[in-house]
């Protein structure tokens, strides 16, 4: 099966820094990757899709990228509410196997 | 306004069974794919099983399958996971996730989670 690799998995930044997370692909999945924020006790929300579409209602700070094996998912200034964990999905095919997840805390 | 609400999450012993339910509403449940999604103590999202528009064709993990199964019930917008020979490590919130198209891919919209707790 296409394992999912996301790193860090986890990192402390300041409010308006630009954070970056990473999640590399064992195989080759075109841009079927999806990018999800989870808040505890919260139902987790789908964030970004086909690698770089923005879901309706999400700020535009989040912005992802990549294709094939390497994804990014960029939040250009670290905002106190995205306090969360971050995982990557790949839904190219089942199983849709998430990666580990980025756990993201301010500074 | 799309809700997905999960019930019969339950403290259960080690070989038992359990059947988790989804009450869909809001969108046309019958014409998309679904998702059960799970999270265990401690650790990151796992996707479980996904079922098909008409149910037909289902998937599993390979973590439970041959013990859980999908279903739905198109006429009472209704999922369902049956949970049998339950172990340990199946301890975790799982959660109803509705899939954005006919087929299981992405998930755009997910329940709160019902905790299935495993414990001799």
């Amino acid at each position: 099966d296409n394992q999912m690799t996301q790193s860090p998995s986890s990192l402390s930044a300041s409010v308006g820094d630009r954070v970056t997370i990473t999640c590399r692909a064992s195989q080759d999945i075109n841009n079927y990757l999806a990018w999800y924020q989870h808040k505890p006790g919260k139902a987790p929300v789908l964030l970004i899709y086909a690698a770089s579409t923005l879901q309706s209602g999400v700020p535009s700070r989040f912005t992802g990228s990549g294709s094939g094996t390497d994804f990014t998912l960029t939040i250009s200034s670290l905002q106190p509410e995205d306090v969360a964990t971050y995982y990557c999905q790949k839904y190219n095919s089942v199983p849709l196997t998430f990666g580990g997840g980025t756990k993201v805390e301010i500074k | 306004e799309v809700q997905l609400v999960e019930s019969g999450g339950d403290m259960i012993h080690p070989g038992g069974s359990l059947r988790l339910s989804c009450a869909a509403s809001g969108f046309a449940f019958s014409t998309y794919a679904m998702n059960w999604v799970r999270q265990a103590p401690g650790k990151g999202l796992e996707w479980v099983s996904a079922i098909s528009v008409s149910g037909g064709v289902t998937d599993y993990a390979d973590s439970v399958k041959g013990r859980f199964t999908i279903s739905r019930d198109n006429s009472k917008n209704m999922l369902y996971l049956q949970m049998n020979g339950l172990r340990a490590e199946d301890t975790a919130v799982y959660y109803c996730a509705k899939s954005s198209s006919s087929r299981p891919i992405r998930s755009d919209y997910w329940g709160q989670g019902t905790l299935v707790t495993v414990s001799s």
